[in-house]
């Protein structure tokens, strides 16, 4: 059964590096088949596309994120990680992994999420 | 980047009722559009792909049509668990853009 679970730190100070982690369960990030990718909601807002990437090291950004954020997989650990920088209030949000299937394109399985908080 | 509009915002229906969601790409993406269903408090969930293929383990009563600019969802009749967020997503081009997500409510 395929399961994403994202980690990392619920809270993060302004202008310091936002880091989170998922790890993949019952399936491969090493497939060619699956670009890995991020998706953040601020409280009760909408969903917003940060990026998504692949083992072959081809990554894809949200132009609103792309100064700012990196994502790369490790198959070796069967993770793919988020990084984004100099982080402000606005970067509050819960913040999901999922897994996207190529041709056709769809996220078909995602993580249950964790928010992130941006405060002092 | 393309943008995704999505209408109503927000609806009242009631359990039976069919209920049609909107989606209007600001160019043509043709069939590559995907719909979530999202809860209070739980992670998106796939309900149909290229625009009308219905994603496995998800209801019949959901059902997606249109291409180029214009989607729908359709509910053909709603039932208590429906209620939630829907989600548009196009799948055509970088960067991937969700519409502003429509609210079903019970009435």
């Amino acid at each position: 059964q395929l399961q994403l679970q994202e980690s990392g730190p619920g809270l993060v100070k302004p202008s310091e590096t936002l880091s989170l982690t998922c790890t993949v369960s019952g399936a491969s990030t090493g497939s060619s088949s699956y670009h890995w990718g991020w998706i953040r909601q601020p409280p009760g807002k909408g969903l917003e596309w940060i990026g998504s990437g692949s083992y072959t090291g081809t990554t894809h950004y949200n132009p609103s994120l792309t100064s700012r954020v990196t994502i790369s997989v490790d198959t070796s650990k069967n993770q793919f990680s988020l990084k984004l920088s100099s982080v402000s209030a606005a970067d509050t949000a819960v913040y999901y992994c999922a897994r996207r299937g190529l041709r056709p394109e769809r996220f078909d399985y995602w993580g249950q999420g964790t928010l992130v908080t941006v405060s002092s | 980047a393309i943008q995704m509009t999505q209408s109503p915002s927000s609806l009242s229906a009631s359990v039976g009722d069919r209920v049609t969601i909107t989606c209007r790409a600001s160019q043509g993406i043709g069939n590559d559009l995907g719909w979530y269903q999202q809860k209070p408090g739980k992670a998106p969930k796939l309900l149909i792909y290229d625009a009308s293929i219905l994603q496995s383990g998800v209801p019949s009563r959901f059902s997606g049509s249109g291409s180029g600019t214009d989607f729908t969802l359709t509910i053909s009749s709603l039932q208590p668990e429906d209620f939630a967020t829907f989600y548009c997503l196009q799948d055509y081009s970088y960067p991937l853009t969700f519409g502003g997500g429509t609210a079903v409510e019970i009435k």
